[in-house]
């Protein structure tokens, strides 16, 4: 079946620890996305990539780093420069930039103590 | 002030209630998105709207662009709708960076 893989659900770090959670898609799809979801808040987009070997900021991206040296991965790491690391991690995908229609992954719950 | 705002926040009904979530933005848009949120996290599109009204099932999706508002309905609500909805607009002119996001409804459905 395609769709969009997040591992793993649950993440457990210790504070000044990098980590990076795995976003994996079969959907064929060029752009990917990573937002951060926190309780009482609307998701916030920190990453974006168009394309392979490509990728741009979004409104949060301090403290974090991506990579897209495939078209089916789009890892992020949260470094120790997150002051905040905490959060609800979801990756989606679409078609293109320009496509309407994202599809999500089931997320990654990090705790960072 | 949010540029997406959505009400009301916390919504518990009892099975078969008809349901409405709303949603106001204050930007020009190019398309407006119904997501829910399932309980373990994950996000399903319902909807993309860009004038008018849509329906799948029993859920149904209107928007006014004139009025910067659109409404979420569920006809004859069931404990498994149970859900955090969330509206998202792609603001005019922009890429997929410029999709702006609501803090969600939480809809508890009582059997």
């Amino acid at each position: 079946d395609g769709g969009i893989t997040q591992s793993p659900k649950y993440l457990f770090r210790k504070e000044g620890q990098n980590v990076t959670l795995s976003c994996e898609q079969n959907l064929n799809h060029d752009a990917m996305y990573w937002y951060r979801q926190d309780p009482g808040q609307g998701l916030r987009l920190i990453y974006y990539s168009q394309i392979v070997n490509d990728f741009q900021k979004g409104d949060i991206a301090e403290g974090y780093s991506v990579s897209r040296e495939k078209k089916e991965s789009f890892p992020l790491t949260v470094t120790s420069a997150q002051k905040n690391p905490t959060a609800f991690y979801l990756c989606a995908s679409s078609s293109t930039l320009s496509s309407y229609e994202q599809y999500f992954g089931p997320g990654t719950r990090l705790t960072v103590t | 002030k949010n540029e997406v705002e959505q009400s009301p926040q916390n919504l518990t009904a009892q099975e078969g209630e008809f349901i409405t979530i709303n949603c106001s933005y204050s930007v020009g848009i190019s398309a407006l998105h119904w997501l829910q949120q399932h309980p373990g996290g994950g996000i399903v599109s319902l909807f993309m709207l860009s004038s008018g009204k849509k329906k799948h099932g029993r859920l149904i999706a209107t928007i006014n662009i004139q009025e910067k508002h659109s409404s979420l309905h569920i006809t004859a609500s069931h404990p498994r709708d149970s859900a955090v909805y969330i509206c998202a607009v792609r603001r005019y002119g922009g890429s997929q960076g410029n999709l702006i996001f609501g803090k969600g409804t939480k809809l508890s459905v009582k059997p």
